[in-house]
Order: C-alpha cells, then structure tokens, then sequence
C-alpha cells in the first residue's frame, strides 16, 4: 500500500533530550517535507527537501534539522527540545515534477509533548 | 510576507443549504492557491487545486486576484462534507514552499 509513515505516533520527552521522528515513503517521491499544526496556526512548513541531499527551510526551522540521506527517508530531528516544540508533526510527499509538489500525500501525524 | 486566512474557525450548516468557507491570501508574487480537507480521522488530502478549475465532490473555488481571495463553495452541503478544511499558498523560487491558513471546520447538521 502507497503511504507515508511517520513514528513515532506519539511522544513525550523532557527538555533538553534530543530525538528524532521518523518519516518514510515508499512511492518514490522526490518532494518531501515537514510541518507542525498548532492551535489557531495551522500548518506551517519547517523543512523541505526536493531530492536526496537537498534540503530547505520552510516557515519556521529554527530548532530543527533535517537529513536526506535517502530517496524513502526524512528525519526530523530536535537537538534540544523545548515546551514551544510541543506540537502536531505531519511528514509529506510528493511525486516527481515541481507542478505535482500540491499533490502531497501526509503522514498520520506524530504528537509531541516537552516538559 | 505570505499571508493565508482563513476568518472562521467553526461553520455550521444544514443539510442542502450553500456552503462557503472563506480564504484570503496575500502574496506579492502569481499566487497558486489549493484547498486541502482532513475528515475525521483520516490523513489530510488535496481537495482542489485553482490552476486546474476542477470541481471536485461538488466543491469549487475560484481565484479573485483582485480581492485576494479563494473562497470555497459548495450549493448543497451534504452531511458527510464535514471536516476540517486548509487554504494553502504555493510560493518560492521553485514553488516548493506551502503556507497554510488556520482551517475551517465545517460542520453540516442532519
């Protein structure tokens, strides 16, 4: 089955601990990227990247990084989280083409909570 | 700077009456507009894109350049139309970048 992954679902961390969510696609998608969901915000774009080893920032980076080491793969990783990191975390595909990149497929959400 | 809004957080509706759910943008650029919707626990998902002037499940929305805005319209709302609904923005050098505005639930009422 086509679909993007994302672990993990649910998580609570205190400040300061590093950790990584996973994201993971397997339809071949060259365009991925990451957003939280926040309350009255709604989605803003952190990280995208359009290949393997080509990132960008999207809206709001700071405090994150991101990898691209493989095609299926896109990390987010929080060095050192803090409370404002709490937040909704959606990964995102999407096939080839720079036209197709509004066709994104989104993982089911990962919940974060820093104490 | 890029801008999406969306005025209302909640719209209710009965069933068989219009819809219109509110979308104002502002982009100094050629915007591309899209509408994403998430039903209840499912993923969030392109429901309609302005460049390609599609109606999709009934829904249509057109893009007002001189109002700035990308409303979403429907003329007989139907019950299973509720859901959480996006206005998002394409900007950027190789429009890879998305702003999405703060959602509107829709709640269509039996």
């Amino acid at each position: 089955e086509a679909q993007v992954t994302q672990n993990p679902r649910y998580l609570i961390t205190v400040t300061g601990k590093k950790l990584t969510v996973t994201c993971s696609q397997n339809m071949n998608h060259e365009y991925m990227s990451w957003y939280r969901q926040d309350p009255g915000l709604g989605l803003r774009q952190i990280y995208y990247s359009m290949n393997v080893e080509v990132t960008d920032k999207g809206d709001v980076p700071e405090g994150y990084k991101v990898s691209r080491k493989e095609k299926r793969n896109f990390p987010l990783i929080l060095e050192s989280p803090s409370p404002n990191q709490t937040s909704l975390y959606f990964c995102a595909s999407s096939p080839p083409g720079t036209v197709n990149t509004d066709t994104q497929y989104f993982g089911p959400g990962t919940r974060l909570t820093v104490l | 700077a890029q801008r999406v809004t969306q005025p209302e957080k909640l719209l209710s509706v009965f069933k068989g009456a219009p819809v219109e759910l509110k979308c104002n943008y502002s982009y100094s650029g050629s915007p591309e507009l899209f509408w994403y919707v998430q039903y209840s626990r499912q993923r969030l998902q392109l429901l309609l894109r302005h460049i390609s002037r599609e109606s999709i499940k009934g829904f249509t929305a057109d893009l007002n350049k001189g109002e700035t805005s990308f409303h979403l319209k429907k003329p007989f709302a139907q019950e299973e139309d509720s859901a959480m609904y996006y206005c998002a923005l394409r900007w950027g050098y190789n429009f890879n970048k998305f702003y999405f505005g703060s959602g509107t639930k829709l709640n269509v009422k039996p």
